[in-house]
C-alpha cells in the first residue's frame, strides 16, 4: 500500500457524460500528479499540482480539468467523454516536485 | 521533447534465468531515471532510481540497473528471476528538478516454471 488512495476503483459511463475522479495523497505530500494509462498510448502525464497550484501540464485534453483543494486532495474532471477516454487513471503524490512519486491503485474508466 | 524507449514489449523467461530489460532515454542534460514495476492488478511501485553518483544502482527484490551516459541507457537486470517477478516493468526519466516523469511503454515479463 503506497498511502495514496483513489476513488472510485471502477467507473462505467456513457459517451458525452462527465465524471470526477478523486485522489488523496500520502500524508505530508504536497505534490499530486495525474497520469493516464491506455493500451495504445502507454502511461502519459496529464497534470501536476503543488500545494494547491498547478505546476506542470502534459497531454491533458481541454475537456479534462483538475484541481487540488486546501486539504491537498485532488480531483480530475473528465467531461464530454468519448470512447477513447477509456483508460486507467493514476494519481501519484510526492513530498515535493523533485522527490520520488508514490502511485495510487488507479481508477479504471470505461466509456460505453 | 523527452522520450523513453523500452525495446522489448513482452519477455518470457524460465525461473532462474537472468533478466535484462532495455531502456533508452532521449534527454541529453542532467537526468533522473527510474524503474517502476506493476504487478497484476496493483499500483506502480518504485524498484530503483538514479539521481547521481555510482552508475550501478541497487533496488529492491534483487534488481539493479546501470546508467551508461554515453549510450543514454538505463537497463534493468536481475541475475535470477522468480515466478513472482511476473509483472509489467516501466522505465521513466525526467530532467532533474521539477519536471514530470516520462514513461516508456512498458515491458511485460512472464516467468514460467
Amino acid at each position: 500500500d503506497s498511502g495514496v488512495t483513489q476513488t472510485p476503483k471502477h467507473l462505467i459511463t456513457a459517451t458525452g457524460q462527465r465524471v470526477t475522479l478523486r485522489c488523496s495523497p500520502r500524508s505530508g505530500d504536497l505534490s499530486v500528479y495525474w497520469y493516464q494509462q491506455s493500451l495504445d498510448q502507454g502511461l502519459q502525464f496529464l497534470i501536476q499540482y503543488y500545494n494547491g497550484e498547478e505546476r506542470a501540464k502534459g497531454n491533458i485534453l481541454e475537456r479534462f480539468s483538475a484541481q487540488q483543494f486546501p486539504d491537498l486532495h485532488s480531483e480530475l474532471n473528465l467531461s464530454s467523454l468519448e470512447l477513447g477516454d477509456s483508460a486507467l487513471y493514476f494519481c501519484a503524490s510526492s513530498l515535493g516536485p523533485p522527490d520520488e512519486q508514490f502511485f495510487g491503485p488507479g481508477t479504471r474508466l470505461t466509456v460505453l | 521533447a523527452q522520450s523513453v524507449s523500452q525495446h522489448n514489449h513482452h519477455v518470457i523467461l524460465s525461473e532462474a534465468a537472468s533478466l535484462e530489460l532495455g531502456c533508452n532515454y532521449s534527454y541529453g542534460g542532467t537526468v533522473n531515471l527510474f524503474w517502476y514495476v506493476q504487478y497484476p492488478g496493483q499500483h506502480l511501485q518504485l524498484l530503483l532510481k538514479y539521481f547521481s553518483g555510482d552508475p550501478l544502482v541497487k533496488g529492491i527484490k534483487g534488481f539493479e540497473a546501470e546508467f551508461i551516459k554515453s549510450k543514454f541507457s538505463f537497463n534493468l537486470r536481475k541475475p535470477s528471476v522468480q515466478w513472482s517477478d511476473t509483472a509489467e516493468y516501466f522505465c521513466a526519466s525526467r530532467n532533474s528538478g521539477n519536471t514530470p516523469l516520462v514513461f516508456g511503454k512498458g515491458t511485460r515479463l512472464s516467468v514460467i516454471a
